[in-house]
Parts: C-alpha cells; sequence; structure tokens
C-alpha cells in the first residue's frame, strides 16, 4: 500500500522562527491534505493541496504531485502553533479514505 | 463555517458495554466516514458509507462495529462489547462526492474503555 512519511517527527523552536514539515508519498493520490492536532486532540484542517501552492495567514503548503511530497511551512512561529501536524493522502485507486502520516510533533517556546 | 459535530466529546464505559458513538455530517455533503487514532499513534480509517450503505472498510472494521444513518441527519457508530484496546478518539468526517474540497472531521470523540 501506499507509504506516507513526514518529516522532522519532531521540532522544537522559539517563537517567532519559521518552519518547514515535509511529506511524502510512495504514490500517485488524488488528495492530500495537511491538519493540524491542537492539544486537546482536535483535527484542524490546514490546507486541501492535492497540488500547487496555497497560503493561509502565516501559513503555506505546496504540493508537487509529480514528484510525490507536499511542504508546509509556518511562519513567525506562536505558541498557539503547538502540537502535532499531519499529512494525509487519498489513493489515487480509492475514493473513499485518506491514509496518514505519523505527523510531526511541533512545540513552539515563548 | 459548516462543521461536522460528535457527540459525546469523552465517554466512559465498562468493559463489555455497548456505546454508540454520533456525528452530525455537514448538510449537502454524501459520503462519511470513521476514523480512530489510539493515543500517540496515527489516524487509522475504520469506514466510508455512501447512500446508506458501507463503501469501505478496513481490517479493523470487523463484527464489533456497525454504523447506521438512523435519519436525514445523524450518523452513527457502534462498538459492541468493548475492549481495553477499543479506547481512542473516534472521529467523524464528511465529504461532497469526489472530495473536491476534501474530508471535514469532526473534533472527535475520546472513548476511554475501563
Amino acid at each position: 500500500g501506499i507509504q506516507v512519511e513526514q518529516s522532522p517527527p519532531d521540532l522544537i523552536l522559539q517563537e517567532g522562527a519559521n518552519s518547514t514539515l515535509r511529506c511524502n508519498f510512495s504514490d500517485s493520490v488524488n488528495n492530500l491534505q495537511w491538519f493540524h492536532q491542537n492539544p486537546w486532540g482536535q483535527l484542524i484542517n490546514l490546507f486541501y493541496i492535492p497540488s500547487g501552492t496555497k497560503q493561509n495567514g502565516r501559513l503555506s503548503a505546496t504540493t508537487v504531485a509529480t514528484e510525490r511530497y507536499s511542504l508546509l511551512y509556518i511562519s513567525s512561529s506562536q505558541t498557539t502553533d503547538s502540537g502535532v501536524y499531519f499529512c494525509a493522502v487519498e489513493r489515487l485507486d480509492s475514493n473513499y479514505q485518506l491514509i496518514w502520516g505519523a505527523g510531526t510533533k511541533l512545540i513552539i517556546k515563548p | 463555517e459548516p462543521e461536522v459535530t460528535q457527540t459525546p466529546s469523552h465517554q466512559v464505559t465498562q468493559m463489555g458495554q455497548e456505546v454508540i458513538l454520533r456525528c452530525v455530517p455537514i448538510s449537502n455533503h454524501l459520503y462519511f466516514y470513521w476514523y480512530r487514532q489510539i493515543l500517540g499513534q496515527k489516524v487509522e480509517f475504520l469506514v466510508s458509507f455512501y447512500n446508506n450503505e458501507i463503501s469501505e472498510k478496513s481490517e479493523i472494521f470487523d463484527d464489533q462495529f456497525s454504523v447506521e444513518r438512523p435519519d436525514g441527519s445523524n450518523f452513527t457508530l457502534k462498538i459492541r462489547s468493548t475492549k481495553l484496546e477499543d479506547s481512542a478518539m473516534y472521529f467523524c468526517a464528511s465529504s461532497v462526492p469526489g472530495q473536491i474540497y476534501g474530508y471535514t472531521f469532526g473534533s472527535g470523540t475520546r472513548l476511554t474503555v475501563v
């Protein structure tokens, strides 16, 4: 089956720093989404980005589908950005399920 | 912005009991899903549901689990005879056909089996 790998697994930064999170996937996909899981366990949808680049405030994402990776950029980090960031992809042969990476745990120190 | 609503947010149940987790998907969505996340692990697909029947299910979704859309708004996950290892966060999600806007997830129900 398709493999989704995220790096780095852990990241500790000072408030105000910038960061880049990476998601590699092993096969062609229909869909790719980035999620933020906050300390209460809630999944917050950040981007639906099967290809191209999107920006939302301090966050932006780029997916290069032909090279099977996606990047999530966080600029001017705030303590509220802490949590786990997940990449999830939808297999090309399935319209019904997302395959998830293991996540990047981000800690922003004040 | 439309939301997927899940209730309860936290449920504690005794081993062997049955639990029903409830979800209200976004009103114009037609595909519904359940995922689970055991503490500290990846999110895992359980089941997808469309047109009042299961579209796809994972190996996890065995006879212990069932889903139902009892009316026009609710979507439920029933877990029979709960086990300690069923303790997890359960997420409901919904999407439009083709998932052209991606999947919208609810806030989750944290199930603790004691």
